[in-house]
């Protein structure tokens, strides 16, 4: 089955930095990779998506890029602010399959330090 | 926006007892999903039904059970809770069924423990 490692675990940056969340899956007809944030106290909501036909996909301060070859994606926040605090995870699935299929990563904690 | 209810924020259990989980979804999804989250082990497929009446096992059912008999609730139920269950329990709801790029909508979770 998938397996999708995320790194790191913990990330601190400097407010108005950029933060960069890598993740590598193991299986190769994955095809969709979303994102998902989880703020203290609620349940994760997706925040960006990106299929195995695009490389790269923006939206605002936002976007996430695939290398399908390595077999790794990235989220990439610029000029972070205080609500981009939050737990982060990534996920992948194949195509054909229910959402069942869905594997995730383990998070990575994202601290924006004033 | 899609609202997923989870009946309870925090539940305190007894080893031993019957324990439910209650979610609800307002928007007519046919998807119905429960997760555990544990620091370092992120999120875990516990159960997930595509259809009323209808249950598949996901990746860590052990010790679980489910039961879908509305569109609109989909409930957990630890049939003799232990305390490797303390855990944060997430439900959540998409569609179309089968589709593998439809959103997943999580309530806010479930803190159980277990003593």
């Amino acid at each position: 089955g998938e397996n999708v490692e995320q790194h790191p675990s913990t990330l601190s940056v400097q407010e108005g930095d950029s933060a960069v969340i890598k993740c590598t899956y193991s299986d190769s007809a994955s095809n969709y990779f979303p994102w998902y944030k989880q703020e203290l106290g609620k349940g994760p909501q997706l925040i960006i998506d990106i299929r195995s036909n695009v490389g790269e996909k923006k939206d605002q301060r936002i976007a996430v890029t695939l290398n399908k070859t390595a077999k790794h994606f990235s989220l990439h926040i610029t000029e972070t602010q205080p609500e981009d605090s939050a737990v982060y995870f990534c996920a992948a699935i194949s195509g054909g399959g229910g959402a069942d299929g869905l594997t995730f990563g383990k998070g990575t904690h994202l601290i924006i330090q004033p | 926006d899609v609202k997923v209810t989870q009946s309870s924020r925090y539940l305190v259990k007894r080893t031993g007892e019957k324990v439910f989980l209650e979610c609800v979804q307002d928007m007519d999804h046919e998807n119905m999903f429960w997760y555990r989250q544990d620091p370092g082990l992120g999120l875990r497929l516990i159960y997930f039904s595509y259809d009323v009446k209808m249950k598949e096992k996901g990746d860590i059912p052990e010790g679980y059970s489910v039961s879908r008999e509305k569109k609109e609730r989909f409930s957990l139920i630890l049939e003799s809770a232990s305390t490797n269950q303390t855990s944060m329990y997430l439900c959540a709801s998409s569609y179309p069924s089968s589709s593998y790029n439809s959103p997943l909508h999580f309530g806010n979770g479930t803190r159980l423990t277990v003593t």
